[in-house]
């Protein structure tokens, strides 16, 4: 069985950093594309950074409004994906979701994480 | 970038009635989107991808058409756990989802 569990949100000032994880289980973590996606209160959903695997060369993009401030990578030996979340604003307040379609068809995002909870506030 | 526009931004209808949810994107995406149901509390489900293949063990009341710019998901006969808020997503170009349809109960 496929699984995502994020962990390290919290509440943290306007400036602030906060460091995300997303450990997983239950496939070849190695061979999928990692994603972060948010939900602002009351917004719809909103895809945040997007890792690659190795053999992909391991590429990073990022959604405008993150760009230069939060940084994904991966550490394969541990099944986990990071978020970094710097230069924190008040509408980064979300909850954070990490996905992936485990690269298995139809290469979408079948699986998700229960989300954690970001609160930027002073 | 991809934009993706959806509407109505809300839908409210009874149940038994058939809901039609427009997402227009602003340049082509083929046929690389996908479709995803979300309830408060819940992580988003994916319904429909490719544009018009329904997931394995999703109801045959959901249905997905369109391809380029322009596509339709139709619930044909709403029940009442079909009322929730409902995306669609790119990847043809990076990634994009739409800002959401509202399906509520009138």
């Amino acid at each position: 069985e496929v699984q995502l569990v994020e962990s390290g949100g919290g509440l943290v000032k306007p400036g602030g950093s906060l460091s995300l994880s997303c450990a997983t289980s239950g496939f070849i973590f190695s061979n999928a594309w990692m994603t972060w996606v948010r939900q602002a209160p009351g917004k719809g959903l909103e895809w945040v950074a997007r890792i690659k695997i190795k053999t992909h060369g391991g590429t990073t993009d990022y959604a405008a409004p993150v760009k230069g401030r939060f940084t994904i990578s991966r550490d394969d030996s541990k099944n986990t994906v990071y978020l970094q979340l710097d230069s924190l604003r008040t509408e980064d307040t979300a909850v954070y979701y990490c996905t992936t379609d485990a690269a298995l068809e139809p290469y979408y995002f079948v699986y998700w994480g229960q989300g954690t909870l970001v609160t930027v506030s002073s | 970038e991809i934009v993706l526009t959806q509407s109505p931004a809300t839908l409210s209808l009874s149940p038994g009635e058939r809901a039609t949810l427009s997402c227009r994107a602003s340049q082509s995406v083929g046929s690389l989107l996908a479709w995803y149901q979300h309830k408060p509390g819940q992580a988003p489900r994916l319904l429909i991808y490719d544009a018009s293949k329904r997931v394995p063990g999703i109801p045959g009341r959901f249905s997905g058409s369109g391809s380029g710019t322009d596509f339709t998901l139709t619930i044909s006969s709403l029940q009442p756990e079909d009322f929730a808020v409902y995306y669609c997503q790119q990847r043809s170009n990076l990634l994009a989802f739409g800002g959401g349809t509202e399906v509520d109960i009138k």
